[in-house]
């Protein structure tokens, strides 16, 4: 499984524009790029995923060079809500492991 | 919108006790994973399950674990003799293809060993 590098943490404020860069150097040709948000005390929950180019939904666009080696979440206008970790997961759709690394703290101020 | 639930939300135990921690997947899906987070850390794999039976495993999910679906809903995480060091939140989950697609996360049960 691919392994994926995150920063730590990041600051932004309200109404902001949020890009979280995710590094996996060594994707293969079969993983997909997943996005997970989890707020303290609950269970994470599934933000977008993405294979190549770009992908857009109503909460998120997820963002990925021709040579997959790196992937970009990009949160719109973020609010103090958006306060919460985010994880950046590659692997095999196919697979049955799933490997959450350490994430990324995002805190948004007012 | 079907939501995944557990049960206790919060159990505390005594060392040596056994716990079985309760999950009503999306009624659906067909796959069902276990996770664990120590307080500050990262959410941990422990088990995947699929066609009633385990599909793969951390090295974590050692003999004093186990899991069952004993009937159509119910998907459960056995700790036989549960150590101090097992306190976390434990999430289920589940999904309607396999481990990299969408999962849905229940709200975790907190486990406390004393």
């Amino acid at each position: 499984l691919a392994k994926t590098t995150q920063p730590i943490s990041m600051d932004s404020y309200e109404g902001q524009e949020v890009n979280i860069t995710c590094s996996h150097n060594n994707i293969a040709t079969n993983d997909y790029i997943t996005w997970y948000q989890q707020f303290p005390s609950q269970g994470p929950r599934f933000i977008i995923q993405g294979y190549k180019t770009k992908v857009t939904n109503e909460v998120a666009s997820l963002f990925i060079p021709a040579d997959r080696k790196s992937s970009t979440l990009s949160l719109p206008r973020v609010s103090l809500s958006d306060t919460a970790v985010y994880y950046c997961l590659v692997g095999p759709t196919g697979g049955f492991k799933t490997i959450f690394g350490a994430g990324t703290r995002l805190f948004v101020k007012a | 919108e079907p939501e995944v639930t557990q049960t206790p939300s919060h159990q505390v135990t005594q060392m040596g006790q056994e716990v079985i921690l309760r999950c009503v997947p999306i009624s659906n899906h067909l796959y069902f994973y276990w996770y664990r987070q120590i307080l500050g850390q990262k959410v941990e794999f422990l088990v995947s399950f699929y066609n009633n039976e385990i599909s793969e495993k951390s090295e974590i999910f050692d003999d004093q674990f186990s899991v069952e679906r004993p009937d159509g809903s119910n998907f459960t995480l056995k700790i036989r003799s549960t150590k101090l060091e097992d306190s976390a939140m434990y999430f289920c989950a589940s999904s309607d293809r396999s481990s990299y697609n969408e999962q849905f996360f229940g709200p975790g049960t907190r486990l406390t060993v004393l």
